[in-house]
């Protein structure tokens, strides 16, 4: 069973561009979170999806961020106009759909560069 | 509102000796806690988790952590160090959905 999986592992882009981050949970997992890290600092969370559904977004930033997990494919953060200032480390996790847990399993996470 | 306070950002051991990482935490209910490590520009694994059964928590690679109500802490605990446990180690707290990790705490393991 593969872990959870997050594409590109690595991502530079430059001021006023796009950025699209990727995850894939874990087989028959259904819930999908997202976490921000940057420097020096512990994880925030920014959202929390099941498929088809924004459950909780109280971490993301109002402007420029957006989330989803369709039916089919895997989650995508979406971060446009980037900025320097965006900069971090991107971690998704996942949980199973059936019963309620509340162990994530973590990816290997994305790292985002803006030049 | 749940929140965790690692009380060192940096810990700094000889191989071979004992690992203590502090953590407290806040909530107003029996939170579930958790220790995950991240290795240099890897994802976080879990260590061990405590859910209101044993306070002694046995985790992988040797740690454990107890949990104790009373002063509000859930210290990770290592008899002797090994060098591929340098690492960073979160703590992390979780009630309802709402997960909150501490800032963390770099652990360096001399020879």
């Amino acid at each position: 069973n593969a872990g959870v999986m997050q594409n590109p592992r690595h991502l530079v882009r430059r001021r006023g561009q796009e950025a699209r981050l990727r995850c894939s949970p874990m087989k028959g997992h259904s819930h999908v979170y997202w976490y921000r890290q940057l420097p020096e600092e512990g994880l925030k969370f920014m959202v929390y999806l099941q498929k088809e559904n924004i459950i909780d977004e109280s971490g993301m930033p109002k402007e420029r961020f957006s989330a989803e997990f369709p039916k089919e494919g895997p989650s995508i953060l979406r971060i446009q106009q980037v900025v320097r200032g965006d900069s971090a480390a991107y971690f998704c996790a996942s949980s199973p759909q059936t019963g309620k847990t509340d162990t994530q399993y973590f990816g290997p996470g994305t790292r985002l560069t803006v030049l | 509102a749940q929140s965790v306070t690692q009380l060192d950002s940096h810990v700094s051991v000889s191989e071979g000796t004992p690992v203590l990482l502090r953590c407290n935490y806040s909530s107003s209910y029996s939170p579930s806690l958790f220790w995950y490590v991240q290795h240099p520009n890897k994802g976080l694994q879990l260590l061990l988790k405590y859910t209101s059964a044993a306070t002694l928590v046995k985790g992988i690679n040797g740690f454990e952590a107890e949990f104790k109500k009373s002063e509000t802490s859930f210290h990770l605990t290592k008899p002797s160090a090994h060098m591929s446990d340098a690492a960073e180690y979160f703590c992390v707290t979780y009630n309802n959905n709402d997960m909150r990790f501490g800032a963390g705490t770099r652990l360096t393991v001399k020879p």
